[in-house]
């Protein structure tokens, strides 16, 4: 099956700071999420990005899906950032059935 | 507001019950989905359907079962024969079709359940 592979696994910012986060997967993709799990473990999507650019106010998303990978920006972090960051996938011609296969996460801190 | 009820929050079981997850959505999804997530790792997918009455296996499906009687609703059975249970369960719903963004996940709040 797809390979999801997240990078890095931990990252701790100063508040304010920038960061990139990454999401490389194994084979041709139709769906791409990325998604926010606060520290009570709700999960909030924040793109729906199989390709091209997206912006949402502090947030970014870019995925070049020929190259076979995406990247979360975080600008201006702040300590409600915090949580686990996941990118999940839908292979093409997975039939358009929703069933993403997730990454493990970067676990991002942001310090006061 | 629409969205998605899970319950109980928090579960204990002891070894060798059954124990029923409930999931209920106000959003008129017509997919839904169960996850189950472990300490440090990714969502991993348990059962899906996608129409009343019509459920599919995950990656995952050995020890569950589940059942979807009604659209808004799609409870999962964690049974005894599930060898490692204790877990944190996450049910999602997409509003299925196939225009862009239809398969956008929403997730309840979660239920994290301990055997003891």
């Amino acid at each position: 099956g797809i390979q999801v592979e997240q990078s890095p696994p931990d990252l701790i910012l100063q508040e304010g700071a920038n960061s990139t986060l990454r999401c490389n997967f194994s084979d041709s993709v139709n769906n791409l999420q990325w998604f926010h799990q606060n520290p009570w473990g709700q999960l909030i999507n924040l793109f729906y990005i199989p390709s091209g650019t997206k912006q949402n106010g502090r947030l970014s998303a870019t995925t070049v899906a020929t190259e076979r990978y995406s990247l979360l920006y975080i600008s201006s972090s702040q300590t409600t950032d915090s949580g686990v960051y996941f990118c999940a996938v839908e292979r093409e011609g997975g039939g358009s059935q929703g069933n993403l296969i997730f990454g493990k996460g970067t676990k991002l801190s942001v310090k006061p | 507001d629409g969205g998605i009820t899970q319950s109980p929050k928090y579960l204990f079981r002891k070894e060798g019950q059954n124990v029923t997850l409930s999931c209920e959505q106000n959003l008129n999804h017509d997919a839904m989905y169960w996850y189950r997530q472990d300490p440090g790792q990714g969502l991993r997918l348990i059962y899906y359907s996608q129409i009343v009455n019509d459920f599919q296996k995950g990656d995952i499906a050995e020890g569950y079962s589940v059942s979807r009687e009604k659209k808004e609703s799609f409870p999962l059975t964690v049974t005894s024969a599930q060898k490692n249970p204790t877990a944190f369960y996450l049910c999602a719903s997409t509003p299925r079709g196939r225009r862009s963004g239809a398969n956008v996940l929403t997730f309840g709040a979660g239920s994290r359940l301990t055997v003891l």
